[in-house]
């Protein structure tokens, strides 16, 4: 069974832009979260989503977004992108019904912002 | 406010040692406590997990201890090899909340 996968792999993009991406799910699991890895802040959850709603949100600005398509695919956005938005970005998925912690994860979409 | 505080932030371990990892929560409602393990260039991978019901899980050389009253846990490995050289990151959740709350990692590294 394929793993998740993420598209792209590597960003590089300029303060005030915007930026989509992409996250394909272990087939049959239907809950996708987001979540931003730094050196400084560590990991920490974006939101998940499930069923095409959100589910979960962190507590990060309105400038990040997300959203699940019904083949429980899912993007996530962020807008008027900032230096401090420079991060890895991890998709991780699950089962519903599944443990919460029994998330599977993606290899990451590295964003650089300058 | 940080809810799961890991430590050490870095260990070095000789081939052959056990390697602990300690990390202690806030949040009493947390009932799922997994433990990942994250390479260079990859996304985190689930190790091991335990429930606040059990006080240990041990899964090859890896062994969960938990203890509740204190709110803690902690990542034992067992004869450590250079391959476990990795960041370990320790988890909680409540719930069937799918929100994992990490603490910062520990960077191990096993010598030969």
């Amino acid at each position: 069974k394929a793993g998740v996968t993420q598209t792209p792999r590597y960003l590089i993009k300029t303060r005030g832009q915007q930026v989509t991406l992409s996250c394909s799910p272990i087939s049959g699991h239907r809950s996708v979260s987001w979540y931003q890895q730094t050196p400084g802040q560590g990991l920490q959850f974006l939101f998940e989503y499930f069923s095409e709603t959100q589910r979960n949100k962190g507590n990060f600005p309105g400038r990040f977004s997300g959203r699940q398509f019904s083949n429980s695919r899912s993007e996530m956005n962020v807008s008027t992108l900032e230096l401090g938005d420079s991060a890895l970005y991890l998709c991780a998925s699950s089962l519903a019904g599944g443990a919460p912690g029994e998330q599977y994860f993606g290899p990451g979409t590295r964003l650089t912002v300058t | 406010q940080q809810q799961v505080k890991q430590s050490p932030q870095s260990l070095i371990v000789q081939k052959g040692g056990i390697s602990i990892i300690n990390c202690a929560y806030e949040n009493t409602a947390f009932d799922y406590f997994p433990w990942y393990q994250q390479f260079p260039g990859k996304g985190p991978a689930l190790l091991i997990a335990i429930r606040p019901d059990v006080s240990e899980k041990k899964e090859g050389r890896f062994t969960i201890s938990f203890n509740k009253s204190a709110k803690q846990f902690s990542l034992h490995i067992m004869d450590s090899q250079p391959g476990d050289s990795a960041t370990y990151f320790c988890a909680a959740s409540k719930g069937s909340n799918y929100k994992l709350t990490f603490g910062k990692g520990t960077l191990l590294t096993v010598n030969p």
